[in-house]
Formats: C-alpha cells, sequence, structure tokens
C-alpha cells in the first residue's frame, strides 16, 4: 500500500510563474490536507478538502492560492503569480473517512518551492 | 488563532540518555494532541498521541504528559538512540480536521 505521493518532490520558479503541487493520498483515503512549512519553523495549516469539497480553507491566503480535490485524479495546490515569500516545502496529508486520531493521517514526503 | 510554541528549540543528548522535549499551547479548548517526528527532507511521522481526558500516555519508549492546568506538554524518549536525532513538533487540535503545529525542537543524539 503506497503512502502519500507528492510530485514534484522540488519545483523551482521565477517570480510571477504559476505552481502546481500534487497530492496523492494513501489508497482509501478520501481527505486531504495541506501545510506550509517555512525553515526552521511548524508545519501552517493551509487547507483541508474533501472529494470535490472544500471543508476548510481557513489557513489560505485570500489571493493567489487555492485548492482542489477532483474526483478522480490527485489533489492539487496551485500558486498563481508566484513571489519569493512563497518558498516553502509544501505538505500534504490524508485520512480515510470518520476521522479517528493522528495516527490515521499520514503525510506524505512534501514539496520543495523555490521562487527565484 | 491557536499558538502552540516550544520551550528549547535545540536538545543535544547523549545515547542512551532519556530526552525530554517540552510543549506549550495557549488554546485551552483543544482536546486533541500528537507529538510529531520529522527526520530530514521528510514528511512528519506520527508518534503519540493523547486526549484531553488523560494526563499521561504512554508508548513504545516514550511517553507523553499532559497538564492540562498549566497548557504544558512533555514527550519523553527513553535510552535515546541515534535513530532518534530529528526535528519533534506537538501538534493541538480541537475540531478533527486540522492541527496547529508548535516551532520544533531539533534533538540531536551524540554516540
Amino acid at each position: 500500500n503506497a503512502g502519500v505521493m507528492q510530485n514534484p518532490r522540488h519545483l523551482v520558479r521565477r517570480r510571477g510563474q504559476e505552481a502546481r503541487l500534487r497530492c496523492s493520498p494513501m489508497k482509501g483515503h478520501s481527505h486531504v490536507y495541506w501545510y506550509r512549512q517555512l525553515p526552521e519553523e511548524g508545519l501552517k495549516f493551509m487547507v483541508y478538502l474533501q472529494k470535490e469539497n472544500i471543508i476548510d480553507e481557513s489557513g489560505m491566503p485570500k489571493e493567489r492560492f487555492s485548492a482542489e480535490f477532483p474526483k478522480e485524479g490527485p489533489s492539487i495546490l496551485r500558486i498563481q503569480q508566484v513571489v519569493r515569500g512563497d518558498s516553502a516545502a509544501y505538505f500534504c496529508a490524508s485520512s480515510p473517512p470518520g476521522f479517528s486520531g493522528g495516527e490515521t493521517q499520514y503525510f506524505g514526503p512534501g514539496t520543495r518551492l523555490l521562487v527565484l | 488563532g491557536e499558538s502552540v510554541g516550544l520551550h528549547l528549540p535545540t536538545l543535544s543528548v547523549q545515547e542512551g540518555d532519556n530526552s525530554i522535549i517540552n510543549c506549550a499551547y495557549s488554546n485551552s479548548a483543544s482536546d486533541y494532541f500528537i507529538w510529531y517526528k520529522q527526520e530530514s527532507g521528510k514528511g512528519p511521522q506520527f508518534i503519540i498521541d493523547i486526549r484531553s481526558n488523560m494526563d499521561k500516555r504512554q508508548g513504545q519508549r516514550v511517553t507523553v504528559l499532559l497538564n492540562k492546568t498549566v497548557k504544558h506538554l512533555s514527550l519523553q524518549i527513553a535510552a535515546t538512540q541515534p535513530g532518534d536525532s530529528a526535528v519533534y513538533f506537538c501538534a493541538e487540535n480541537h475540531n478533527f480536521n486540522k492541527f496547529y503545529f508548535g516551532s520544533g525542537t531539533k534533538l540531536n543524539v551524540k554516540p
């Protein structure tokens, strides 16, 4: 059973470009969470999605950031017109329906975004 | 928003010694806490959790203590091994769909 997969693992963009980060949850998991981690800091919650629904986006910047989790395919975190401050590691986590504890939430390896 | 912070940014211990990592949280409504281990270049890995109706929980070589009175959480690692070297985060949760992470403590285990 493959774990949570994220790609790309590393992404370099120039200011003003778009970044697309993908997350494939574990098999059987229908809940996806995105977090951002700046160097030497903890993870900051961004958004929580279920299939075709955004449940909680209270941690998402109001502009330039969007997320989706379509019926088919991976979850996508999209950052438009990237700026240097977007440089960070972006982690995805997934969990099965009916949250039962942290041991059922698995994190992917992250995508490290560098904006030049 | 919630605030979860750690007292010590870096902790160095000798192999075989016990380690204690501390965490303070600010949201008294939080009812569920997790300790994560993050190795370099990897995502966080669940270690142990505790619910607010408990004050202690033990796992394999790890123990989590919760003091709700002072809003303090600690992780104790017994007989620390080189493989325990990582950054440790506490995280709090009160609605089961997102976690608030502290800033992390780096644990260095000296052989």
